[in-house]
């Protein structure tokens, strides 16, 4: 049973322009959310946070959007460019703090 | 900081075999995570240790699985009779305690192929 759900395997952008990635949560339980950047051959990267008190968190480029009544939320990068090209996972955390749930992943792709 | 560490980085096992992977955490990282990720999937949860005890594993962990963090620092995760459905990458990740506590570092991964 999938509790992130991350719709969109893939992703290409103009560099420059706004990457939207998107992920969907089950559990209205879920009080903290993640998005990590994984390239090949590495392990995933933190990248941003947010605690479901909020509904959004910016750090530079990147801004995570949270909506609890649609249990959704949205990462932006603006300006895109050709090093955000990775694969973005959300993450969950779940009720006892210790487990993790994560999507499945949007391959991000922006073209120079 | 030489960031997590993960030994070996590929294994290739034959079915019924016993495989061990060692996790080396950031130093002073009191919590480590195992993971596993197949193709096309993200990473799954399998285990959560808390300094040298292990404090919550994966309801759809196999007892063929087993996990260790013996005096705090690395971990080894063991599988048993290896299956083909086994094969996949596990990943360990440790995070400190306190405010940033959510926070993994994840290693490169270990990658298994079970023939």
């Amino acid at each position: 049973d999938q509790q992130v759900k991350q719709n969109s395997p893939s992703l290409s952008v103009q560099e420059g322009r706004i990457s939207i990635l998107n992920c969907d949560y089950t559990n209205s339980m879920f009080d903290y959310f993640l998005w990590y950047k994984k390239y090949p051959a590495e392990g995933p990267t933190f990248l941003i946070s947010i605690s479901s008190i909020k509904d959004k968190n910016e750090d530079g480029r990147f801004t995570v959007f949270l909506n609890k009544s649609a249990k959704h939320l949205s990462l932006h990068i603006v300006p895109s460019q050709p090093g955000d090209s990775a694969v973005y996972f959300c993450a969950a955390r779940g009720l006892t703090g210790n487990q993790f749930y994560f999507g499945t992943g949007t391959s991000l792709t922006v073209i120079p | 900081d030489t960031g997590v560490s993960q030994d070996p980085r590929h294994k290739i096992t034959k079915r019924g075999q016993n495989v061990t992977f060692r996790c080396d955490p950031i130093s002073e990282h009191n919590r480590l995570y195992w993971y596993r990720q197949t193709l096309g999937q993200g990473p799954e949860f399998l285990t959560y240790f808390q300094n040298e005890a292990q404090l919550e594993k994966s309801r759809l962990l196999s007892d063929r699985f087993s996990a260790e963090r013996p005096k705090g620092s690395f971990s080894t995760l063991e599988i048993q009779r290896t299956e083909q459905g086994d094969s996949a990458m596990y990943l360990c990740a440790s995070s400190p305690q306190g405010i940033s506590s959510d926070t993994q570092y994840f290693g490169p991964g270990t990658r298994l192929t079970v023939l």
